[in-house]
């Protein structure tokens, strides 16, 4: 089945930095999603991304849809502490049964100490 | 008003007993779906039902059973738990041609 990279694993952020995560599928999605999961809190969508090439702003988040349709960063800019959580990066393919997301493994976003 | 809502919030039980979780969504949507996240925080489909219908069902042990009386409703039981059912379950929902899901908050599964 399809599978998702997601890396960083995890990583720690200083109030002001700007931070970049990517996911890289083995096969094409239609659509890439990015949700942040905050604890005890089911996923919530930040942004979603409909075509290649698309380059789409929330704020301080900044997504892209990679051109191939395998990959798809999210950058956060001047980051704060309430960024802090785990970041899930999904595809979707508008033919599969269910509207069927595949999940990457997540990003952790810690504060720096 | 919660757009998806499960019950109960926490759930401890002991091995061999059979539970239920429930889930409920108004957002009118048509499809709703059953994720399991391990202690990885691994998100992984179970379930998926359209409008009632069961469509997606990806390899999950026979111990568990959705439900779905009403397209707004999608429950799930499991039989005879197992330790390695201590997990969090989402429940979510989508339009049936829409984009991404709307997750509950997650039931948090502890067999002992």
């Amino acid at each position: 089945g399809q599978q998702l990279n997601q890396s960083p694993q995890s990583m720690f952020i200083q109030e002001g930095e700007d931070v970049s995560m990517n996911c890289t599928s083995s096969s094409i999605f239609n659509t890439w999603l990015w949700y942040k999961q905050e604890p005890g809190e089911g996923p919530v969508l930040l942004i979603a991304l409909y075509k290649a090439g698309e380059l789409t702003s929330n704020g301080r988040l900044t997504a892209q849809f990679g051109i191939t349709r395998k990959d798809s960063f999210l950058n956060i800019s001047a980051s704060i502490p309430s960024d802090v959580g785990i970041y899930f990066c999904a595809g979707q393919l508008f033919k599969a049964a269910g509207n069927k997301l595949t999940f990457g493994g997540g990003t952790r976003v810690l504060v720096k100490p | 008003d919660t757009a998806v809502s499960q019950t109960p919030k926490y759930l401890v039980t002991q091995m061999g007993n059979d539970k239920s979780i429930k889930c409920e969504q108004n957002l009118g949507h048509d499809t709703m779906y059953w994720y399991k996240q391990d202690s990885k925080k691994f998100l992984k489909i179970m379930f998926s039902y359209n409008n009632k219908e069961l469509i997606i069902n990806e390899t999950v042990p026979n111990r568990f059973s959705p439900k779905s009386p009403d397209k707004a409703h999608l429950n799930l039981h499991i039989n005879s738990l197992e330790l390695g059912d201590s997990a969090v379950y989402f429940c979510a929902s989508s339009p049936r041609q829409g984009l991404g899901y709307t997750f509950g908050s997650g039931t948090r599964l502890t067999v002992v």
